[in-house]
């Protein structure tokens, strides 16, 4: 079945520096994929859509320049936390859809637990 | 706005039981709806997908249904076991294309032994 390979799994960073997650379709080409970002006992809440070759289309709220989507290539998009800070501390997601999958349901990274000290 | 609710919230109950966890929906112009698992600090696992032209999906003790002209669907499982303790969302997709899943805020199920 469609796997989406996403890490880090866990990350601790000082604040101010800045730290990429990187999401990998493993066995399917993905134009589109989603990221999102969940608060202890919250729902999944999107940040971003990645775009292959294109840019991101972000949520409102969500600041391009502090999140940067990069989605170079059909199986690979990257999340950039830049000048991270605490209130940054958040578990991100990515997804993505194998429009070729006979039940065309949405695949999700593992995660990346984020905390910034 | 889609906006999906879950109901309840949380939820306990002893090993064995069969429970219903419900979702209601605001708009019924869905392409279709998924279930998912999400144990605590990990990632989603699709449980059941249901198109929009179906009514229900089945998977071992899970049973899935789907009401879209009243905007609610169903999960039930059947002789809950420990091992089914974790968070349940659902989700919807709005269209055929690539579109994000919109999510409720989930129902955190515990299983007593």
């Amino acid at each position: 079945g469609a796997v989406v390979s996403q890490h880090p799994s866990r990350v601790i960073c000082k604040s101010g520096t800045s730290v990429k997650i990187e999401c990998r379709s493993l066995d399917f080409q993905a134009t589109t994929m989603f990221w999102y970002r969940q608060f202890p006992k919250q729902s999944l809440m999107l940040m971003a859509t990645s775009n292959e070759g294109s840019k991101a289309t972000y949520e409102q709220g969500v600041e391009k320049d502090k999140f940067l989507i990069n989605h170079a290539s059909l199986t690979l998009s990257t999340l950039t936390v830049t000048s991270a800070h605490p209130e940054d501390s958040s578990f991100y997601i990515c997804s993505a859809r194998a429009v070729v999958a006979v039940n065309y349901g949405y695949t999700f990274g593992s995660g990346t637990r984020l905390t910034v000290v | 706005k889609q906006e999906v609710t879950q109901i309840p919230a949380a939820l306990s109950v002893p090993e064995g039981e069969n429970l219903v966890l419900n979702c209601s929906f605001t708009d019924s112009a869905i392409y279709n709806l998924q279930w998912f698992r999400q144990d605590p600090g990990k990632g989603l696992t699709s449980l059941l997908l249901i198109q929009s032209s179906q009514r229900e999906q089945t998977s071992g003790r899970l049973n899935a249904s789907l009401d879209k002209s009243s905007g609610r669907s169903t999960l039930y499982i059947a002789a809950s076991q420990p091992g089914d303790s974790a968070t349940y969302l659902c989700a919807v997709s709005l269209l055929a294309g690539n579109t994000p899943l919109v999510f409720g805020k989930g129902t955190r199920l515990s299983v007593i032994a």
